[in-house]
């Protein structure tokens, strides 16, 4: 089973700021990673596919990038609405699809 | 647009059985395999198992196999996850997820989630 490991557990910035959160994987998944956001209460949402591909309807601010082992997910000044967590999940060698534990993205 | 409304909260005694219905509509239901996940504080984002809704076959994660039962029906668009057994440790939120397409691991779609509480 393949392991993602995120970091920072938590990152604290301002509005306006821009974050990088860390997804790796514990051996390759090629570009089979996608990154998605959930806020307190709500189901997560696809925000990226396939490594670097935006979801539908997704600001142009989150772009994601990254192949094999090591992937970034930026968001591009931050907005109040983007604090939340954000989950990252490999499929590329699967079942078991496989999340990782997630970076909580709060305001500082 | 594409929904996922899944069944209410609740709450079930150890040994109990539980099962949450997840009822699809804005697609063709069969054209999409079926995730279920589930959300706990300590364990994070877990995947049970997925279902193809199109003649019920379905893959189970190890970890629960002999425990979950993930089966549809085609006239409602509707999935079940039963889970048996129950155990404190079984106390989450379970998601109904939908597949983008052929099976092929991605999650675009999720149901709003059930709260499942086990306890005595």
């Amino acid at each position: 089973e393949i392991v993602l490991t995120q970091s920072p557990a938590t990152l604290s910035l301002s509005p306006g700021e821009r974050a990088t959160l860390s997804c790796r994987a514990s051996q390759s998944v090629s570009n089979y990673l996608a990154w998605y956001q959930q806020k307190p209460g709500q189901a997560p949402r696809l925000l990226i596919y396939d490594a670097s591909n935006r979801a539908t309807g997704i600001p142009a601010r989150f772009s994601g990038s990254g192949s094999g082992t090591d992937f970034t997910l930026t968001i591009s000044g931050l907005e109040p609405e983007d604090f939340a967590f954000y989950y990252c999940l490999q499929r590329s060698n699967w079942p078991p699809v496989t999340f990782g534990q997630g970076t909580r993205l709060e305001i500082k | 647009q594409v929904q996922l409304v899944q069944s209410g909260a609740e709450v079930k005694k150890p040994g109990a059985s539980v099962k949450v219905s997840c009822k699809a509509s804005g697609y063709t239901f069969t054209s999409n395999y079926m995730h279920w996940v589930r959300q706990t504080p300590g364990q994070g984002l877990e995947w049970m198992g997925i279902i193809n809704p199109s003649g019920g076959s379905t893959t189970y994660a190890q970890n629960f196999q002999g425990t979950v039962t993930m089966t549809s029906d085609t006239s409602t668009s509707t999935v079940y996850m039963e889970l048996n057994s129950l155990r404190s440790e079984d106390t989450a939120v379970y998601y109904c997820a939908r597949d983008t397409v052929g099976g092929s691991g991605l999650i675009d779609y999720w149901g709003q989630g059930t709260l499942v509480t086990v306890s005595s």
